[in-house]
Protein backbone atom coordinates (compact mmCIF):
# COMPACT_ATOMS: atom_id res chain seq x y z
CA UNK A 1 0.00 0.00 0.00
CA UNK A 2 0.74 3.47 -0.11
CA UNK A 3 3.02 4.90 2.63
CA UNK A 4 3.54 8.75 3.07
CA UNK A 5 6.17 10.46 5.24
CA UNK A 6 6.14 14.22 6.18
CA UNK A 7 9.11 16.29 6.93
CA UNK A 8 9.48 18.46 9.46
CA UNK A 9 7.91 16.83 12.56
CA UNK A 10 7.58 20.89 13.72
CA UNK A 11 8.83 23.76 12.04
CA UNK A 12 9.02 27.71 13.94
CA UNK A 13 9.20 30.46 11.53
CA UNK A 14 9.20 34.44 12.54
CA UNK A 15 6.06 36.25 11.49
CA UNK A 16 6.75 37.42 7.54
CA UNK A 17 8.93 34.57 6.66
CA UNK A 18 8.45 31.39 4.32
CA UNK A 19 7.62 28.17 5.51
CA UNK A 20 8.03 24.66 3.52
CA UNK A 21 6.85 21.61 4.75
CA UNK A 22 7.91 18.41 2.62
CA UNK A 23 6.41 14.59 1.90
CA UNK A 24 7.30 11.61 -0.35
CA UNK A 25 5.28 9.07 -1.33
CA UNK A 26 5.95 5.31 -2.66
CA UNK A 27 2.96 4.39 -4.91
CA UNK A 28 3.69 5.86 -8.42
CA UNK A 29 -0.35 5.43 -9.58
CA UNK A 30 -1.07 7.94 -6.88
CA UNK A 31 -2.77 11.10 -8.39
CA UNK A 32 -4.04 13.14 -5.70
CA UNK A 33 -2.28 14.92 -3.45
CA UNK A 34 -4.57 17.58 -0.86
CA UNK A 35 -3.29 19.31 2.20
CA UNK A 36 -4.92 20.03 5.16
CA UNK A 37 -4.65 22.65 7.98
CA UNK A 38 -6.00 21.25 11.53
CA UNK A 39 -6.32 23.58 14.54
CA UNK A 40 -6.36 22.45 17.78
CA UNK A 41 -9.12 20.76 18.80
CA UNK A 42 -10.42 20.90 15.19
CA UNK A 43 -11.29 19.17 12.12
CA UNK A 44 -8.96 18.66 9.70
CA UNK A 45 -9.60 21.10 6.94
CA UNK A 46 -8.51 20.92 2.99
CA UNK A 47 -5.94 24.20 1.93
CA UNK A 48 -4.88 23.25 -1.22
CA UNK A 49 -5.02 20.18 -3.70
CA UNK A 50 -2.89 19.32 -6.57
CA UNK A 51 -3.71 16.79 -9.28
CA UNK A 52 -0.89 14.52 -10.63
CA UNK A 53 -1.16 16.34 -14.48
CA UNK A 54 -0.11 19.60 -12.70
CA UNK A 55 3.35 20.26 -11.44
CA UNK A 56 2.50 23.70 -9.46
CA UNK A 57 -1.14 25.59 -8.03
CA UNK A 58 -1.40 28.16 -6.34
CA UNK A 59 -3.45 29.94 -4.09
CA UNK A 60 -2.70 33.60 -2.52
CA UNK A 61 -0.25 33.09 0.02
CA UNK A 62 -0.08 29.16 -0.34
CA UNK A 63 1.54 26.93 -3.20
CA UNK A 64 1.83 23.09 -3.56
CA UNK A 65 4.51 21.17 -6.24
CA UNK A 66 4.53 18.05 -7.36
CA UNK A 67 7.70 16.01 -8.53
CA UNK A 68 6.15 12.81 -9.68
CA UNK A 69 9.70 11.24 -10.71
CA UNK A 70 11.08 11.85 -7.51
CA UNK A 71 7.42 11.31 -6.18
CA UNK A 72 7.74 13.88 -3.49
CA UNK A 73 5.67 17.33 -3.21
CA UNK A 74 5.88 20.23 -1.08
CA UNK A 75 3.95 22.85 1.00
CA UNK A 76 5.00 26.48 0.81
CA UNK A 77 3.25 29.30 2.62
CA UNK A 78 4.88 32.88 1.90
CA UNK A 79 4.39 36.51 4.51
CA UNK A 80 3.43 33.64 7.24
CA UNK A 81 1.40 35.12 9.79
CA UNK A 82 0.35 33.81 13.41
CA UNK A 83 -2.94 32.65 12.25
CA UNK A 84 -1.02 30.01 10.53
CA UNK A 85 0.25 28.22 13.25
CA UNK A 86 -1.56 25.13 13.36
CA UNK A 87 -0.68 21.28 12.26
CA UNK A 88 -0.41 20.78 8.76
CA UNK A 89 -0.99 16.98 6.94
CA UNK A 90 -0.14 16.04 3.10
CA UNK A 91 -2.09 12.94 1.90
CA UNK A 92 -1.82 10.95 -1.47
CA UNK A 93 -4.49 8.66 -2.72
CA UNK A 94 -4.60 6.72 -6.14
CA UNK A 95 -8.26 7.82 -7.12
CA UNK A 96 -10.72 5.67 -8.95
CA UNK A 97 -13.69 3.99 -9.30
CA UNK A 98 -12.86 1.93 -6.09
CA UNK A 99 -13.14 5.79 -4.45
CA UNK A 100 -10.19 7.96 -2.62
CA UNK A 101 -8.55 6.53 0.24
CA UNK A 102 -6.22 8.83 1.55
CA UNK A 103 -2.87 7.90 3.08
CA UNK A 104 -1.90 10.74 5.11
CA UNK A 105 1.72 11.79 6.37
CA UNK A 106 2.41 12.03 10.30
CA UNK A 107 2.00 15.81 10.10
CA UNK A 108 4.20 19.29 11.00
CA UNK A 109 3.06 21.70 13.78
CA UNK A 110 3.91 25.14 12.07
CA UNK A 111 4.48 27.96 14.95
CA UNK A 112 4.54 31.26 14.04
CA UNK A 113 6.43 33.53 16.01
CA UNK A 114 4.88 37.75 16.16
CA UNK B 1 -27.02 22.73 5.61
CA UNK B 2 -25.35 21.33 8.41
CA UNK B 3 -22.72 19.33 6.48
CA UNK B 4 -21.47 16.38 7.82
CA UNK B 5 -22.09 15.82 11.91
CA UNK B 6 -21.14 13.35 14.28
CA UNK B 7 -22.28 11.99 17.67
CA UNK B 8 -21.32 11.81 20.48
CA UNK B 9 -18.43 14.22 20.59
CA UNK B 10 -16.80 12.63 23.16
CA UNK B 11 -17.22 9.41 25.37
CA UNK B 12 -15.86 7.14 27.95
CA UNK B 13 -16.69 3.68 27.28
CA UNK B 14 -15.53 0.36 29.62
CA UNK B 15 -13.21 -2.05 28.02
CA UNK B 16 -15.56 -5.04 26.40
CA UNK B 17 -18.23 -2.70 25.80
CA UNK B 18 -19.55 -2.13 22.50
CA UNK B 19 -20.12 1.35 21.03
CA UNK B 20 -21.34 2.64 17.91
CA UNK B 21 -20.03 6.24 16.69
CA UNK B 22 -22.41 8.13 14.49
CA UNK B 23 -21.93 10.21 10.50
CA UNK B 24 -24.36 11.92 8.47
CA UNK B 25 -23.78 14.03 6.10
CA UNK B 26 -26.60 16.11 4.21
CA UNK B 27 -24.39 16.71 0.88
CA UNK B 28 -25.23 13.81 -0.84
CA UNK B 29 -21.80 12.35 -1.07
CA UNK B 30 -21.18 9.55 -2.96
CA UNK B 31 -18.29 8.17 -0.74
CA UNK B 32 -17.97 8.42 2.92
CA UNK B 33 -14.85 7.63 5.15
CA UNK B 34 -13.76 6.90 9.19
CA UNK B 35 -10.22 7.59 10.17
CA UNK B 36 -9.14 7.43 14.00
CA UNK B 37 -6.43 9.86 15.21
CA UNK B 38 -4.06 9.02 17.36
CA UNK B 39 -2.28 11.88 19.87
CA UNK B 40 0.11 13.42 17.89
CA UNK B 41 -0.21 11.30 15.22
CA UNK B 42 -1.60 12.02 11.48
CA UNK B 43 -4.68 9.97 10.51
CA UNK B 44 -5.32 6.59 9.62
CA UNK B 45 -8.46 4.97 7.51
CA UNK B 46 -10.54 2.80 9.58
CA UNK B 47 -12.83 1.77 6.53
CA UNK B 48 -14.76 3.28 3.48
CA UNK B 49 -17.74 3.12 1.41
CA UNK B 50 -18.11 4.48 -1.92
CA UNK B 51 -21.51 4.29 -1.90
CA UNK B 52 -24.57 2.98 -0.34
CA UNK B 53 -24.68 -0.95 0.22
CA UNK B 54 -20.67 -1.24 -0.19
CA UNK B 55 -17.85 -0.88 2.41
CA UNK B 56 -14.37 -2.02 2.15
CA UNK B 57 -11.50 -1.72 4.75
CA UNK B 58 -8.80 0.70 4.95
CA UNK B 59 -5.41 0.45 6.97
CA UNK B 60 -6.57 -0.23 10.16
CA UNK B 61 -9.70 -2.72 9.81
CA UNK B 62 -9.47 -4.48 13.11
CA UNK B 63 -12.09 -4.74 15.43
CA UNK B 64 -14.13 -1.96 13.64
CA UNK B 65 -17.29 -2.67 11.55
CA UNK B 66 -19.16 -0.62 9.22
CA UNK B 67 -22.74 -0.36 7.30
CA UNK B 68 -24.20 1.78 4.68
CA UNK B 69 -27.69 1.79 4.31
CA UNK B 70 -28.40 4.76 2.65
CA UNK B 71 -26.30 7.83 1.15
CA UNK B 72 -25.95 9.99 4.36
CA UNK B 73 -25.60 7.54 7.18
CA UNK B 74 -22.42 5.91 7.92
CA UNK B 75 -22.10 4.66 11.52
CA UNK B 76 -18.73 3.06 12.71
CA UNK B 77 -19.34 0.12 15.54
CA UNK B 78 -16.82 -1.11 18.10
CA UNK B 79 -18.06 -4.44 19.15
CA UNK B 80 -15.62 -4.92 21.98
CA UNK B 81 -13.93 -1.89 23.23
CA UNK B 82 -10.04 -2.02 23.68
CA UNK B 83 -8.03 0.79 25.57
CA UNK B 84 -5.98 0.93 22.07
CA UNK B 85 -9.13 2.09 20.63
CA UNK B 86 -8.77 5.63 22.59
CA UNK B 87 -8.89 7.92 19.86
CA UNK B 88 -9.96 10.50 18.13
CA UNK B 89 -12.31 9.64 15.19
CA UNK B 90 -13.18 11.65 12.37
CA UNK B 91 -15.70 10.72 9.70
CA UNK B 92 -15.54 12.31 6.09
CA UNK B 93 -17.19 12.49 2.85
CA UNK B 94 -16.41 13.19 -0.83
CA UNK B 95 -18.22 13.19 -4.03
CA UNK B 96 -17.19 11.53 -7.26
CA UNK B 97 -16.55 14.76 -9.20
CA UNK B 98 -14.43 16.24 -6.79
CA UNK B 99 -12.07 14.58 -4.65
CA UNK B 100 -11.56 16.70 -1.48
CA UNK B 101 -12.89 14.76 1.28
CA UNK B 102 -14.93 16.67 4.57
CA UNK B 103 -14.58 16.23 8.12
CA UNK B 104 -17.09 15.97 10.50
CA UNK B 105 -15.97 17.67 14.01
CA UNK B 106 -15.02 14.37 15.44
CA UNK B 107 -15.73 12.48 18.42
CA UNK B 108 -13.21 11.83 21.29
CA UNK B 109 -13.41 8.20 22.77
CA UNK B 110 -11.66 7.10 25.50
CA UNK B 111 -12.06 3.47 26.35
CA UNK B 112 -10.68 2.65 30.24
Amino acid sequence: GENVEQHPSTLSVQEGDSAVIKCTYSDSASNYFPWYKQELGKRPQLIIDIRSNVGEKKDQRIAVTLNKTAKHFSLHITETQPEDSAVYFCAASRVNNAGNMLTFGGGTRLMVKP
Amino acid sequence: TAGITQAPTSQILAAGRSMTLRCTQDMRHNAMYWYRQDLGLGLRLIHYSNTAGTTGKGEVPDGYSVSRANTDDFPLTLASAVPSQTSVYFCASSDWDNNEQFFGPGTRLTVL
